[in-house]
């Protein structure tokens, strides 16, 4: 069973641009979560998607989005790019909702902004 | 307001030695713990669950302990080995939202 895909793997972006970063999940789960990690910080939850639903959202700003299709697969979409939002960005899926069992994560997508 | 804390932001125990890393969490509601290992650059891993319901589980070299009445619980590594060595996250859930609360971290590094 393939694992939890993110691409890109690496991006490199300047200030004012916008990204969309892609996940798709384990075949057969329903949720798909984003997290944010930045240098020395844990994991700073973006939102939960469920069933093409947002179910929980992080205290970002609404430069930050994102969306689930039917297939699951999920996009989060960052708007007007600044500096402070290089990090790396994780996507985690799971079959129920993410507090509920275990989340399986992919590699993430390392968002550098000049 | 952290409602899951990891006090300790690093930790250093010899190779073949026990590693102890522990969580503290404000929230009562809370009834599912878990635990994820991290290497650098890639994503976490789930390593070990606890429901509330119980006060301890094993798995392997792992096991986590659970003090409901202290709102503490802590993962034991026996023996430490080198592979050992990351960033430990504890997370918790409860309630009605199913949001999961994340720890800041404790970084393990295994001497030789």
């Amino acid at each position: 069973k393939a694992g939890v895909t993110q691409t890109p793997r690496y991006l490199i972006k300047t200030r004012g641009q916008q990204v969309t970063l892609s996940c798709s999940p384990i075949s057969g789960h329903r949720s798909v979560s984003w997290y944010q990690q930045t240098p020395g910080q844990g994991l700073q939850f973006l939102f939960e998607y469920f069933s093409e639903t947002q179910r929980n959202k992080g205290n970002f700003p609404g430069r930050f989005s994102g969306r689930q299709f039917s297939n699951s697969r999920s996009e989060m979409n960052v708007s007007t790019l600044e500096l402070g939002d290089s990090a790396l960005y994780l996507c985690a899926s799971s079959t129920g909702r993410q507090g509920s069992e275990k989340l399986f994560f992919g590699s993430g997508t390392q968002l550098s902004v000049l | 307001d952290q409602q899951v804390k990891q006090n300790s932001p690093s930790l250093s125990v010899q190779e073949g030695r026990i590693s102890i890393l522990n969580c503290d969490y404000t929230n009562s509601m809370f009834d599912y713990f878990l635990w994820y290992k991290k290497y650098p650059a890639e994503g976490p891993t789930f390593l070990i669950s606890i429901s509330s319901i119980k006060d301890k589980n094993e798995d392997g070299r792992f096991t986590v302990f659970l003090n409901k009445s202290a709102k503490h619980l802590s993962l034991h590594i026996v023996p430490s080995q080198p592979g050992d060595s990351a960033v430990y996250f504890c997370a918790a859930s409860g309630g009605s939202n199913y949001q999961l609360i994340w720890g800041a971290g404790t970084k393990l590094i295994i001497k030789p």
